[in-house]
């Protein structure tokens, strides 16, 4: 059953720590992408990779660092510089090939802040 | 920069009443168009989507949306709503020599019984 997962559902943090949301996808999808959700401002980009050991920053990078060593794999930490962690985090994954374009996305993260 | 906007921040409906959301984007070349949905509790899921050919294209649901290149909008429609619509919705955009996907802020539907 091909499908992107999140771990965890629920996360706390505390303040001065670095915490790091999961995401994996059985795609075999090139792309991969995290959002961050607020109410009423929809889905932000965080950070964003189209290929393996690359990845450039979204619009709200700052205080949130992303690797990806691996296709199916693409983990967010979430860093003590980020003020205002509180937030639903989406990851979502797309084919490179335009033509195939939409993004699929997991079942998200909820951060909240001890 | 591509920015999407929605008319709505939340509208409320009885069932068998029409519905229409608004989103309007800001780009100067080519773009794809999406609409996606999130049911309470539920993964984002695409609802529709516009790439080329004829603008009025069917989504799941029952769900349509026409592309109007003119006023720059992708408007979603559904004759007759049902309380299971209840979600919320986003537009999104695309354009067509980037990879990245751009969200409307959202429109909450709520279905009255």
């Amino acid at each position: 059953d091909g499908g992107i997962t999140q771990s965890p559902k629920y996360l706390f943090r505390k303040e001065g720590q670095n915490v790091t949301l999961s995401c994996e996808q059985n795609l075999n999808h090139d792309a991969m992408y995290w959002y961050r959700q607020d109410p009423g401002q929809g889905l932000r980009l965080i950070y964003y990779s189209q290929i393996v050991n690359d990845f450039q920053k979204g619009d709200i990078a700052e205080g949130y660092s992303v690797s990806r060593e691996k296709k199916e794999s693409f983990p967010l930490t979430v860093t003590s510089a980020q003020k205002n962690p509180t937030a639903f985090y989406l990851c979502a994954s797309s084919p490179l090939d335009r033509s195939q374009g939409t993004q699929y996305f997991g079942p998200g993260t909820r951060l909240l802040v001890l | 920069a591509q920015s999407v906007s929605q008319h709505n921040h939340h509208v409320i409906l009885s069932e068998a009443a029409s519905l229409e959301l608004g989103c309007n984007y800001s780009y100067g070349g080519t773009v794809n168009l999406f609409w996606y949905v999130q049911y309470p509790g539920q993964h984002l899921q695409l609802l529709l989507k516009y790439f080329s050919g004829d603008p009025l294209v069917k989504g799941i649901k029952g769900f349509e949306a026409e592309f109007i290149k003119s006023k720059f909008s992708f408007n979603l429609r559904k004759p007759s709503v049902q309380w299971s619509d209840t979600a919320e919705y986003f537009c999104a955009v695309r354009g067509n020599y980037g990879q990245n996907f751009v969200f409307g802020p959202g429109t909450r539907l709520s279905v009255l019984p």
